[in-house]
Formats: C-alpha cells, sequence, structure tokens
C-alpha cells in the first residue's frame, strides 16, 4: 500500500483565513502532484514537482501556491481562502519512468464559508 | 484535443453479476493507460497499467483490454461485490512531454446492490 499521507481529510474555513495543506510521501519519490477535483468531474493538475526546489504550475489555474523544501513534503497554500477554492484536494507521487506509477492520497475535502 | 471519454457514466447492478465499463481516448502520441477505482472521499488506487503492445491485463476480478487501433479500451468486472461500488477512471499518459501528461476521464460510478 502507498505511503501518502494529507492532513487535514476535512477543513470548514471561513472567506479570507491562510490554509496550508499538508502533504507528505515516505516512498522517496521524486515527483510530486496536487490535483483538484469537484464531484463528478476529473482531476485537475494544479501543481507539480520534479524534486526539491523545483514547483511547476499545472494545467488549471489556480490561486494557491506550493513549495518542495524536503523530498517527502509538498504542501499547498492558500493565501486568502474564498468560495471558489472549495473542492477536493488530492496529492500525489511517482517514480521516474515511463510507466511510472502514481500514488495518492485520500485527499483533503476543503469547504469555504 | 486530447480528451478522455468514459460510458456509462453510471452503473447500478446486482450483487455477483458482471460488468464492462468503457473508455475512449483520443491522447497522441500514447504512453499508457491506467484504471484506477476511487471510493467516495478517498483518493484513485491504480487497477491496471497497460502499454501499447498489451491487449489485456488482469487484476483479480477486474480484467482490462487495450485497442490501441481504435483508441478504446474497457474494464470488466467479473462477480461483482458490494466493495466494487466506486468511481473508475479511465486515465492516459503521453509520450509528448517529461512530465508524461496525464488525462483523466470524469469516471463511471458503479453501484452494487445487494
Amino acid at each position: 500500500e502507498a505511503d501518502i499521507y494529507q492532513t487535514p481529510r476535512y477543513l470548514v474555513i471561513g472567506t479570507g483565513k491562510k490554509i496550508t495543506l499538508e502533504c507528505s510521501q515516505t516512498m522517496g519519490h521524486d515527483k510530486m502532484y496536487w490535483y483538484q477535483q469537484d464531484p463528478g468531474m476529473e482531476l485537475h493538475l494544479i501543481h507539480y514537482s520534479y524534486g526539491v526546489n523545483s514547483t511547476e504550475k499545472g494545467d488549471l489555474s489556480s490561486e494557491s501556491t506550493v513549495s518542495r523544501i524536503r523530498t517527502e513534503h509538498f504542501p499547498l497554500t492558500l493565501e486568502s481562502a474564498r468560495p471558489s477554492h472549495t473542492s477536493q484536494y488530492l496529492c500525489a507521487s511517482s517514480d521516474t519512468g515511463a510507466n511510472y506509477e502514481q500514488y495518492f492520497g485520500p485527499g483533503t475535502r476543503l469547504t469555504v464559508t | 484535443k486530447n480528451q478522455v471519454e468514459q460510458s456509462p457514466q453510471s452503473l447500478i447492478i446486482l450483487e455477483g453479476k458482471n460488468c464492462t465499463l468503457q473508455c475512449n481516448y483520443t491522447v497522441s502520441p500514447f504512453s499508457n493507460l491506467r484504471w484506477y477505482k476511487q471510493d467516495t472521499g478517498r483518493g484513485p488506487v491504480s487497477l491496471t497499467i497497460m502499454t501499447f503492445s498489451e491487449n489485456t491485463k488482469s487484476n483479480g476480478r477486474y480484467t482490462a483490454t487495450l485497442d490501441a487501433d481504435t483508441k478504446q479500451s474497457s474494464l470488466h468486472i467479473t462477480a461483482s461485490q458490494l466493495s466494487d461500488s466506486a468511481s473508475y477512471i479511465c486515465v492516459v499518459s503521453d509520450r509528448g512531454s517529461t512530465l508524461g501528461r496525464l488525462y483523466f476521464g470524469r469516471g463511471t460510478q458503479l453501484t452494487v446492490w445487494p
């Protein structure tokens, strides 16, 4: 079973608050990803990282930011939460290679009121 | 435009019955195709991954097929169980970028009734 963790699992927060969603993996993977998923919709890549000090924006524009100071840790931050940020956020990691397996965390369900 | 389309959108079957889920894609250049199972409120879990040269791959009661010529894949579930109730997502990877871009379908929501 993949060892990738996300906290918190559920978060309800007011508009304007700063939040950080945590993601950690113990598999030593270089690549890590953040996806956003709304109910009944496909996953959208919002950020990814090839390794320490490497971060890139994904296909879906997001007001969030990420950092990668350690291999195992890839937190996502929203400086000022808005109701439009309400969604499920999924973190994933993978090894290198053409047919790499991508392992997903359990997700964080964010609700901004 | 690279896309992944899945059908049906939702499916209800009785426990013990078989079912087949479909996936059509237009992703090019093709690298591999994956099927994931996503339980409600959880992250996706990989079931199978197939490359261009593979036609069939099984994982227990799950059997995936791939026709790279017609760009179609199917996931067959045998002797369904209540725990099979989940969303099944087809994901296609391309070879056109270093990242190995993944294209996600919207999933088929399967409900197994007792």
